[in-house]
């Protein structure tokens, strides 16, 4: 079956712009996980979805960063005002409930920020 | 802050040896364990994966080796093959959470033909 897509591909956005990153999990996936990707390093976490609900923010970097998933099936990944430094890979990630560690990724977003 | 990581950040093989990936962790709660395999410009693949109940589980061609005592994992592929040029991560769930992963920096693994 079809797998965790992302859109788009690559972005590329003047510092000071808003963003918005697109994630359509694997049907039937009821949780969602969105990280990002450092050039050369592991992804991080930032946040995660129980269905609509946004059960852990903790690794969101800060208040510009805002994630959403209305009806509990896409979300996206919102960065205000972006800066240089938000550049790098955003990964969205899914699982079942019954094996929420086991998480399958799509391609992911690689941001630039001029 | 306890972490995952690596101890060698590149390999280099010849075309139908073994490889061995290694990798350290230092969360002693921690109670699952991924391999993920990255192409360039690709998102992470999922290989295997471990609980820490077990120390050995074999895929197809790749077997993980648990060794909780001196918190070591290990990922052995077999008969190593062009396509499995990558970039290799372990992850792990912190404990205490179950869907947190924590993942360590990678090795790049390249098959020489």
């Amino acid at each position: 079956g079809a797998g965790v897509s992302q859109s788009p591909r690559y972005k590329v956005a003047k510092r000071g712009q808003d963003v918005a990153l697109r994630c359509d999990p694997i049907s039937g996936h009821v949780s969602l996980f969105w990280y990002q990707q450092a050039l050369g390093q592991g992804p991080e976490f930032l946040t995660y979805f129980q269905n609509e609900a946004q059960l852990d923010k903790s690794g969101l970097p800060s208040d510009r960063f805002f994630a959403e998933r209305p009806e509990g099936s896409v979300s996206t990944l919102k960065i205000q005002r972006t800066q240089q430094e938000d550049s790098a890979v955003y990964l969205c990630a899914s699982s079942t409930d019954r094996r929420l560690e086991t998480q399958y990724f799509g391609p992911g977003t690689r941001l630039l920020v001029l | 802050g306890e972490s995952v990581g690596l101890h060698l950040p590149t390999l280099s093989v010849q075309e139908g040896d073994n490889s061995i990936i290694n990798c350290a962790y230092s969360n002693s709660a921690s109670d699952y364990f991924i391999w993920y395999k990255q192409e360039s410009g690709k998102g992470p693949q999922f290989i295997i994966d471990i609980r820490s109940n077990m120390d050995k589980r074999q895929g197809q061609r790749v077997t993980v080796l648990l060794n909780k005592t001196v918190k070591h994992l290990s990922l052995q592929i077999a008969a190593t093959q062009p396509g499995d040029s990558a970039v290799y991560f372990c992850a792990e769930n912190s404990g205490g959470s179950n869907y947190k992963l924590t993942f360590g920096k990678g090795t790049l693994l390249t098959v020489n033909p």
